[in-house]
């Protein structure tokens, strides 16, 4: 199975609300990362997390908050969010943050955010 | 600074052509090259991967090639279908880096009937 899922596929939010993004592997692998799509540009890395501890934050606004509560899953918070937000998030996994060789990124489908 | 630029930035052809694109890049310490392939909306999908040692990989009608010296690795559809009209994304990551990727900013390729 090399498989990540992402819920929810779309979300509508206003600014004033809080929502969470959700991302699940079942492959085993002990780095999870989200990323940031604007539409016609490649991903934008926003946190890394390996071994369930936060390794990467490149500097994201407060407003976007990643949780890791286990080895299979990773949560994204949003809250207060800005229109300028609006992109397709996508979640990735690989077997360790440790570079090198073979070691693949698996993206999952997206979550389509609007802000409203 | 790492960049990988990816030419053409757009690309139509007629269903059942061969089309080739290219990817030029200026990562190092370089580890590993991969090919994604991106549907609208949806997350990229790993083609292939090459390392420093590989000159080509396949994968079904995609081949991908790597000139570690000239720093420039290309990506050839044979026989294009109506399914290949994507994003094709060039992503070099660093040696030693944490498996970080630098991507290119991608060739978005219309197949025709």
């Amino acid at each position: 199975d090399t498989e990540v899922t992402q819920t929810p596929k779309h979300l509508v939010m206003g600014m004033t609300n809080k929502k969470s993004l959700k991302c699940e592997q079942h492959m085993g692998h002990r780095a999870m990362y989200w990323y940031k799509q604007k539409a016609k540009k490649p991903p934008e890395l926003m946190f890394v997390y390996s071994y369930e501890k936060l390794s990467i934050n490149e500097s994201v606004p407060s407003r976007f908050s990643p949780e890791c509560p286990n080895s299979s899953l990773l949560n994204l918070h949003l809250h207060a969010l800005q229109p300028e937000d609006s992109a397709l998030y996508l979640c990735a996994s690989s077997q360790k943050r440790g570079g090198g060789g073979t070691d693949t990124q698996y993206f999952g489908p997206g979550t389509r955010l609007t802000v409203l | 600074k790492n960049q990988v630029e990816q030419s053409p930035q757009s690309l139509i052809i007629l269903e059942g052509k061969n089309c080739t694109l290219q990817c030029n890049y200026t990562v190092s310490p370089f580890s590993n090259l991969r090919w994604y392939k991106q549907d609208t909306g949806r997350g990229p999908v790993s083609l292939t991967i090459m390392t420093f040692s590989e000159n080509t990989k396949s994968n079904g009608r995609y081949t991908a090639t790597l000139d570690a010296d000239t720093k420039q690795s290309s990506l050839h559809i044979t026989a294009s279908q109506l399914s290949d009209s994507a994003s094709y994304i060039c992503v070099v990551s660093l040696y030693n880096a944490g498996n970080m990727l630098t991507f290119g900013g991608g060739t978005r390729l219309m197949v025709k009937p």
